[in-house]
């Protein structure tokens, strides 16, 4: 049971354009969210989060969006960057209890010169 | 600051053995979780520890258990391993455990290959 998903494996993207990553999930309980970024051979890094209690948060070149009605989160890099191109996960949590993320399968992004 | 590391990098173990993986939090925090990466897949939370106790758990069997100790160093121990565990094993270390949400720092990882 697939409770966050990325659909999208892959994204190829030139570099300047605007990346758009998107995510789903089902469990209604989920309240706060989270996108990591993943080179290889290193652990996933915190990019930027939402609360559920907000449907924007912007920091520098990344936003993230957040639809609840349709359970549907997106992260928006502008402009992007050579340095950009790594996996991407979008990760799920409850503020309430312990602090399980349940993580989407990830998107690998590769911004082109 | 140092960050969350572990050890060791990579593991090579055969069916039906026992391995123990190490990880040491970030100076501060006082949480410890793990998770398992599958190849191709997001990290599955496998449990958590906060102060030395156990703090939830995932979809694993028991034969997955783990520890930690009072300078909040963790270890994951898997028995009986299974070619399915064969995985990218993070661990990841945050301060406080409920009731809000704490950022969680991730370490390298250690590679376990179960021929």
């Amino acid at each position: 049971d697939q409770q966050v998903k990325q659909n999208s494996p892959s994204l190829s993207v030139q570099e300047g354009r605007i990346s758009i990553l998107n995510c789903d999930y089902t469990n209604s309980m989920f309240d706060y969210f989270l996108w990591y970024k993943k080179y290889p051979a290193e652990g996933p890094t915190f990019l930027i989060s939402i609360s559920s209690i907000k449907d924007k948060n912007e920091d520098g070149r990344f936003t993230v969006f957040l639809n609840k009605s349709a359970k549907h989160l997106s992260l928006h890099i502008v402009p992007s960057q050579p340095g950009d191109s790594a996996v991407y996960f979008c990760a799920a949590s409850q503020i309430q209890g312990a602090q399980k993320l349940v993580f989407g399968q990830g998107t690998r992004l590769t911004i082109n010169p | 600051e140092t960050g969350v590391t572990q050890s060791p990098t990579h593991l090579i173990k055969t069916r039906g053995q026992q391995v123990t993986l190490r990880c040491s939090s970030q100076s501060g925090h006082n949480t410890v979780s793990w998770y398992q990466q599958a190849l191709g897949q997001g990290p599955q939370f496998i449990f958590q520890y906060y102060r030395e106790e156990e703090n939830g758990r995932g979809n694993f069997p028991p034969r997955f258990s783990g520890l930690q100790f009072p300078n909040y160093s963790s270890e994951l121990n898997v028995n009986a391993l299974e070619l399915d565990d064969s995985a990218l094993y993070l661990c990841a270390s945050s301060l406080g455990a409920s009731g809000g949400v704490y950022e969680q720092f991730f370490g390298p990882g250690t590679r376990l290959t179960v021929l």
